[in-house]
């Protein structure tokens, strides 16, 4: 079973920031917290992840709460593209294993 | 960055037949690949771990005589559906991690194969 949390779903008018919040209360001390997003109709996409610092990239922004329970990613700038079923995802840092899957949540960009 | 390809991107076979799809990484040697099924409205679940130079592994529930899993090189690894019926129409997905980068560097997925079996 997938240890996080996510909104099923959540709109965002389009220029505005999107805060994508992820509750992971039983994440283990060596397990990061990664996203992807799967756009419709294709594989799932890498944004970004994290063990307990704050992270940026060219795509988005991830924070993690100082108890690591729960993280947020933020996409600064929403465009129609980033319309696409987001996944916070845990795992251990260490071995070449699969993700498992959530629900994600479901953004929809709006103009 | 690193790619991991699919062939076909979408197939339609009859009933009985079989199907074989193909996942290659194009820049980086993968001795593991996962594959995962995609229904409707559905997340991804992990079908198969498959392993260069060893059987694949499968997660509970999954038939390996129905979905053979083939890692012939470093670089590609097959799935083949046998005797497909409707129920098999899904999207399937694989992925590869590059080695050398770090223990938790991201894992990168093909872009799906979608089989209709009619």
């Amino acid at each position: 079973d997938a240890k996080t949390t996510q909104p099923p779903s959540m709109d965002c008018a389009e220029g505005r920031a999107a805060n994508l919040p992820c509750n992971h209360s039983t994440i283990s001390g060596n397990e990061y917290v990664y996203w992807y997003r799967q756009i419709h109709s294709q594989g799932p996409q890498y944004i970004i992840h994290g063990l307990k610092n704050n992270e940026t990239n060219e795509m988005a922004s991830l924070i993690i709460t100082e108890d690591r329970k729960s993280s947020t990613l933020i996409l600064p700038h929403a465009t129609l593209r980033d319309t696409a079923v987001y996944y916070c995802i845990v795992r251990v840092g260490s071995g070449n294993t699969p993700l498992v899957f959530g629900k994600g949540t479901r953004l929809s960009v709006i103009a | 960055g690193a790619v991991v390809s699919q062939h076909p991107s979408r197939v339609i076979c009859k009933s009985g037949t079989s199907v074989k799809i193909e996942c290659r990484s194009l820049d980086f040697q993968a001795t593991t690949m996962f594959w995962y099924r995609q229904f409707p409205k559905q997340s991804l679940m992990l079908m198969a771990t498959s392993n260069e130079g060893s059987k694949a592994t499968y997660e509970q529930g999954v038939e390996k005589d129905k979905f053979l899993i083939n890692h012939a090189s470093l670089t590609l690894s097959t799935l083949t559906v046998t005797s497909a019926h409707p129920e098999d129409s899904s999207f399937y997905i694989c992925s590869a991690r590059p080695p050398g980068i770090g223990v938790n560097s991201p894992l990168h997925f093909g872009n799906g194969t979608r089989l209709t079996v009619t």
